[in-house]
């Protein structure tokens, strides 16, 4: 139990394009879902949490009209990396959380690379 | 503000022999403290979790970790490691807000030699 899964698992697209990571709890109802962002040999930086129904909460320095998320179901949330940069890529992982518990459920990840 | 050090980016270890991650945190509350394993190309699995009551846990794959509060440490212990415990491991604290959101240490990479 407690899977969640991301689509895509990578992606490579051009500079200026956008690309949308969708995150899913496969066999739960997720309230809060939260993204991460892991560079190379690196630690896992919170971008952003969202329950659904409402708009994401950003952490400082994350620029809220590049990285859209939308958690329009209790299944479902996206990241759309709008005018991707070279410097956009990385590896992004979502998690989900049940009610308001402690545990986070972690996707397995999306690496993303930007031409 | 909450956060968490982790003592050693890389740890190396026989196989069968006893493994140590040194994890230490600050807190202004009172935390809730995780270990997170990380395989390559695999999402982060919870090994154990620490938020109230007994200060040793037990958690998965023979892992253990005792909560100090005098220290302010959480460090990871297996009696023995095996060749499939190389992986990326993480010591995260929960922070008491409404969220509870993780803040997770700079990760400790632990090798394991026949």
């Amino acid at each position: 139990g407690a899977v969640v899964s991301q689509h895509p698992s990578w992606v490579i697209c051009k500079s200026g394009t956008s690309v949308k990571i969708e995150c899913r709890s496969l066999d739960f109802q997720a309230t809060t879902m939260f993204w991460y962002r892991q560079f190379p040999k690196q630690s896992l930086m919170l971008m952003a949490t969202s329950n659904e129904g409402s708009k994401a909460t950003y952490e400082q320095g994350v620029e809220k009209d590049k990285f859209l998320i939308n958690h329009a179901s209790l299944t479902l949330s996206t990241l759309t990396v709008t005018s991707a940069h070279p410097e956009d890529s990385s590896f992004y992982i979502c998690s989900a959380r049940q009610g308001g518990g402690y545990e986070q459920y972690f996707g397995p990840g999306t690496r993303l690379t930007v031409t | 503000a909450q956060s968490v050090t982790q003592l050693d980016s890389h740890v190396s270890v026989s196989e069968g022999t006893p493994v140590l991650l040194r994890c230490n945190y600050s807190s202004s509350y009172s935390p809730s403290l995780f270990w997170y394993v990380q395989h390559p190309n695999k999402g982060l699995q919870l090994l154990l979790k620490y938020t109230t009551g007994a200060t040793l846990v037990k958690g998965i794959n023979g892992f253990e970790a005792e909560f100090k509060k005098s220290e302010t440490s959480f460090h990871l212990t297996k009696p023995s490691a095996h060749m499939s415990d190389a992986a990326e491991y993480f010591c995260v604290v929960s922070d008491s807000g409404g969220y509870n959101k993780l803040i997770f240490g700079a990760g400790t990479r632990l090798a394991v030699h026949p």
